[in-house]
């Protein structure tokens, strides 16, 4: 069984529109995060939330929001797309966001923006 | 913020030898993990080895904290081992800062 869940696998979208990704973890953890990698660059951290709470956000536009209706969602908006947003997005989670905490990340959305 | 150098960035082997990836960074790390991407993408933790060494099958993962340094053993490669290994330290409790990969290639 799927223990973190990302919709949908692949998306594709017009540039200028908007979309969500979807995440939900089943691991009861209390962190989660996003990440980006694309071909131009490595894989990047976007957000990390824990308890619901933002902790930290490296994303310098405000056109990405993550948003958290459980602790175990944290869905991310994407808004006024752009080419250079074509992805693959992960979300991952961690049991907590103290020093000992392993990482686990889910399969991935793979965007492309035309 | 922290920088990870992973060398090499590819690697190619015939099934049977072995290989050694390695990861330095720039800052200490109390978090420090490995992981492998399959050739479609999916990522798996392979180890969460902040310091010492770690054995699981094949593998061994041995991070020298006070270094700034870890290493990931593959014996006895095989072609099912095909794919990118990502070094990722980090520097807080938020956010797990990648390496560039190294891109491993088994040939039969």
């Amino acid at each position: 069984d799927p223990k973190i869940i990302q919709k949908p696998k692949y998306l594709v979208a017009v540039t200028g529109s908007e979309k969500i990704l979807i995440c939900e973890q089943y691991l009861g953890h209390n962190a989660m995060y996003w990440y980006r990698q694309s071909a131009k660059k490595p894989l990047e951290f976007m957000f990390s939330y824990s308890y619901q709470k933002l902790m930290d956000n490296q994303t310098a536009s405000s056109r990405f929001q993550p948003q958290s209706s459980k602790k175990n969602h944290l869905d991310l908006q994407i808004t006024a797309l752009k080419p250079d947003d074509s992805a693959t997005y992960f979300c991952a989670s961690s049991q907590d966001l103290g020093n000992y905490a392993e990482q686990f990340f889910g399969p991935g959305t793979r965007l492309t923006v035309l | 913020g922290q920088q990870v150098q992973q060398s090499p960035a590819s690697l190619v082997l015939q099934e049977g030898e072995n290989a050694e990836l390695q990861c330095n960074f720039s800052s200490t790390a109390t978090r420090l993990q490995w992981f492998y991407q399959h050739p479609g993408g999916r990522l798996v933790s392979l180890f969460y080895n902040p310091s010492g060494t770690k054995h699981t099958g094949r593998l061994t993962s041995t991070t020298v904290t006070n270094e700034r340094r870890s290493s990931l053993h593959i014996s006895s490669s095989q072609t099912t081992d095909s794919g990118t290994y990502f070094c990722a330290p980090d520097t807080n409790a938020y956010k797990v800062i990648f390496g560039k990969g190294t891109h491993l290639h088994v040939l039969p």
